[in-house]
């Protein structure tokens, strides 16, 4: 057990609408991201928030968009959904920014999104 | 960007064996993490290194980060069913807020 949670589990979408997912990050850690994961690759740093402002991302296009509230709940939300966003979608929270010195991510269980 | 090969891409071992997990890094590691999946599931942190020549052990699992920081390996002694799982390596760019994954190495453990 992490302390992280996610919701929901899972999601079956069509191509076109759009989705959120969230995110309950560990009380105190300032830093969530959110990774895409498609089956059999390792997951893809989507962006990273610090302290409600996102203040990294990877290679998304902007209609991958979040959100980090002072409760340390957060969300991720995908407009215009396509087939290849098909994945599992996992947020990490941590006290400091993603790759800092002695800063563990702790993961939640992940979301399935399924697009058709 | 930092890209990171994880080798080997699957192993099938069995139980009691000792095995080897390696990443290269195409640049010099800021920092570098090991964590565990299990299928479809969440990432749990294994150890994190940052040293060149550094080594950490955990249990049955060590890990070493070479000296010039660019590879670093995993090593599970007397391996049993439950280190089945995938492994990923990762870490961050010295520079810009970003994080990145290997490909992983999928671990079967034959009881």
């Amino acid at each position: 057990e992490t302390g992280v949670t996610q919701s929901p589990t899972h999601l079956i979408k069509t191509r076109g609408q759009q989705v959120t997912l969230r995110c309950s990050s560990q009380s105190g850690h300032n830093t969530v991201s959110w990774y895409q994961q498609a089956l059999g690759q390792g997951p893809q740093f989507i962006f990273q928030y610090y302290r409600e402002e996102e203040n990294g991302r990877g290679n998304f296009p902007p209609r991958f968009s979040g959100l980090q509230f002072p409760n340390y709940s957060s969300e991720l939300n995908v407009n215009a959904l396509e087939l290849d966003d098909s994945a599992l979608y996992l947020c990490a929270s941590s006290p400091d920014w993603a790759g800092g010195p002695n800063n563990e991510q702790f993961f939640g269980p992940g979301t399935r999104l399924t697009v058709l | 960007s930092q890209e990171l090969e994880q080798s080997p891409q699957s192993l099938i071992v069995q139980e009691g064996k000792n095995l080897t997990i390696n990443c290269t890094s195409s640049k010099t590691l800021y920092g570098l993490y090991w964590y565990k999946q299990k299928y479809g599931e969440g990432l749990i942190f294994l150890m994190m290194l940052q040293k060149g020549g550094e080594e950490k052990s955990h249990e049955k699992i060590t890990a070493k980060l070479d000296e010039k920081k660019q590879q670093s390996s995993l090593h599970i002694t007397a391996s049993q069913p439950s280190h089945a799982g995938i492994y990923l390596c990762g870490a961050a760019p010295n520079t810009g807020n970003q994080f990145y994954f290997g490909t992983g190495t999928s671990l079967t453990v034959i009881p």
